[in-house]
């Protein structure tokens, strides 16, 4: 069965440090990976995702996102955060199906 | 740009009552899905829908039933709401245009039961 696991439920980080979240995940065959964001009171924004190719994907607002196979993980990271990226942040696996199998979220804290 | 739209981001309902959760796409996508999130769980899938009039249950349908009679609207039932259908309902769409594509969500209706 089909499933993701973000191990940190909440992230605390100074603004402009580097940020990585981690994200693994389960699946028989090559997933789709997607991460998204989701800002307070707000629905879910496509930050990247993976199909296919490259394993290092670039995104929206500076984010970028590894996919290494044998370690069955796809970690967001960004070089330099911003307090604006202060936010809740899911990862989620798609199958050959229609579904996607959402993380339970990592919270993300920028302090000045 | 798609837009995912929900009829109402804050509902407060009383046990018992019938609900009606409403969302529309405006991008002719073929999939349509209900999600709720909580704290903790992250999201899980109420229901999806294929197509038109289709509809496939997700991973907590109990308690729930979906309508699709129009390619762009999907709508949520709550046939009698109770107090542990308390949560964040999200809705997202999708094509499949071109292989898997990523969702499209809607705000969200957070819903409160009394």
């Amino acid at each position: 069965a089909q499933s993701v696991t973000q191990p940190d439920i909440h992230i605390t980080v100074s603004e402009g440090a580097s940020l990585e979240l981690r994200c693994n995940y389960s699946y028989g065959a090559t997933p789709y990976l997607f991460w998204y964001v989701q800002s307070p009171g707000q629905g879910l924004q496509l930050l990247l995702k993976y199909f296919s190719g490259d394993t290092l994907v670039q995104g929206i607002k500076g984010f970028e996102a590894e996919f290494k196979r044998s370690q069955s993980s796809f970690n967001l990271r960004k070089p330099s955060v911003h307090w604006s990226d202060a936010a809740e942040y899911f990862c989620a696996v798609g199958t050959g199906a229609n579904n996607l199998f959402f993380g339970t979220g990592t919270r993300l804290t920028v302090i000045p | 740009d798609v837009k995912v739209t929900q009829s109402s981001r804050y509902l407060v309902k009383r046990t018992g009552e019938k609900v009606f959760l409403e969302c529309v796409q405006d991008m002719d996508h073929e999939n349509m899905f209900w999600y709720r999130q909580d704290p903790g769980l992250g999201l899980r899938l109420i229901y999806f829908s294929y197509d038109v009039k289709m509809k496939e249950k997700g991973d907590i349908p109990e308690g729930y039933s979906v309508s699709r009679e129009k390619k762009e609207r999907f709508s949520l039932i709550l046939e009698s709401a109770s107090t542990n259908q308390t949560s964040m309902y999200l809705c997202a769409s999708r094509t499949l245009a071109g292989g898997i594509g990523e969702q499209f969500f809607g705000p969200g209706t957070r819903l409160t039961v009394l």
